[in-house]
C-alpha cells in the first residue's frame, strides 16, 4: 500500500498571503488529522476529519481551516500568512482512529 | 491543562538498554502512544497503551501505569539506527484529539 502522500513538499510565501497543502491519506483510511511541528513546540494538533466532517479542532486561530473530500483527501488553508506560521505541517491517516501513519510533511516558510 | 513531560536529550551506548519516561497531565485519557521520528522524517508508530501493563514488540517494549499519569518506552540491544527523537502522545478521551510531548532526542555511540 502506498503510504500518505503531501503536496507540496515545500513552499515559500510572504506574509499575508494565504496557502493551501494537500494530503492523500492511505487507502481505506478515513481518519485524517493534521498537525503543525516547529522546534520549540513539538507537535500540535490541528484538525481531524472522518468522512468529511470535522470531528476535533486543536487551539489555533480561525486562520487555520480544513476539509476533507468524498475520497477522503484532505486540505488544509493557512490564510494572511505570519512569520510564526513558518513550520513543518504534517499529516496523518489512521485506520482505526487509533495508531496514525504520517506523510513526510510540508516545510512552508513565511517570509 | 494538558501537558506532557520528557526528558529533552539521552544518550546511550550502542548494544545497552535505554529507558525514555513519559509523563502526562492531561484532560482525559484514552491511550499513549510512543512514535519514531528520524531527523528529517515524518514520525513512525511503534507502540500504543490503552490498560496498564507492559507491551512488548520485539525490541521495544512501552510500559503505562494510568493512576501515575506515567509511561516509559525501552529499548534493548540498542542499534546506531535507533538515534531519532521519540515522541509520547496522549489521546484526549472522548475526542480525536492527540497532545504529544516535544520529544525525547535519542544519541546511540559506537
Amino acid at each position: 500500500k502506498a503510504g500518505v502522500t503531501q503536496t507540496p513538499r515545500y513552499l515559500i510565501k510572504t506574509r499575508g498571503q494565504q496557502v493551501t497543502l494537500s494530503c492523500s491519506p492511505i487507502s481505506g483510511h478515513r481518519s485524517v488529522s493534521w498537525y503543525q511541528q516547529t522546534p520549540g513546540q513539538g507537535l500540535q494538533f490541528l484538525f481531524e476529519y472522518f468522512s468529511e466532517t470535522q470531528r476535533n479542532k486543536g487551539n489555533f486561530p480561525g486562520r487555520f481551516s480544513g476539509r476533507q473530500f468524498s475520497n477522503s483527501r484532505s486540505e488544509m488553508n493557512v490564510s494572511t500568512l505570519e512569520l510564526g506560521d513558518s513550520a513543518l505541517y504534517l499529516c496523518a491517516s489512521s485506520p482505526r482512529g487509533l495508531e496514525q501513519y504520517f506523510g513526510p510533511g510540508t516545510r512552508l516558510t513565511v517570509t | 491543562g494538558q501537558n506532557i513531560d520528557q526528558p529533552t536529550e539521552m544518550t546511550a551506548t550502542e548494544g545497552a538498554i535505554v529507558q525514555i519516561n513519559c509523563t502526562y497531565q492531561t484532560s482525559g485519557f484514552n491511550g499513549l502512544f510512543w512514535y519514531q521520528q528520524h531527523a528529517g522524517e515524518a514520525p513512525t508508530f511503534l507502540s500504543y497503551n490503552v490498560l496498564d501493563g507492559l507491551e512488548e514488540k520485539g525490541r521495544f517494549s512501552s510500559f503505562l501505569s494510568r493512576s501515575k499519569g506515567y509511561s516509559y518506552l525501552l529499548l534493548k540491544e540498542l542499534q546506531m539506527k535507533d538515534s531519532a527523537s521519540y515522541l509520547c502522545a496522549v489521546r484526549v478521551s472522548g475526542t480525536y484529539k492527540y497532545i504529544f510531548g516535544t520529544g525525547t532526542r535519542l544519541k546511540v555511540l559506537a
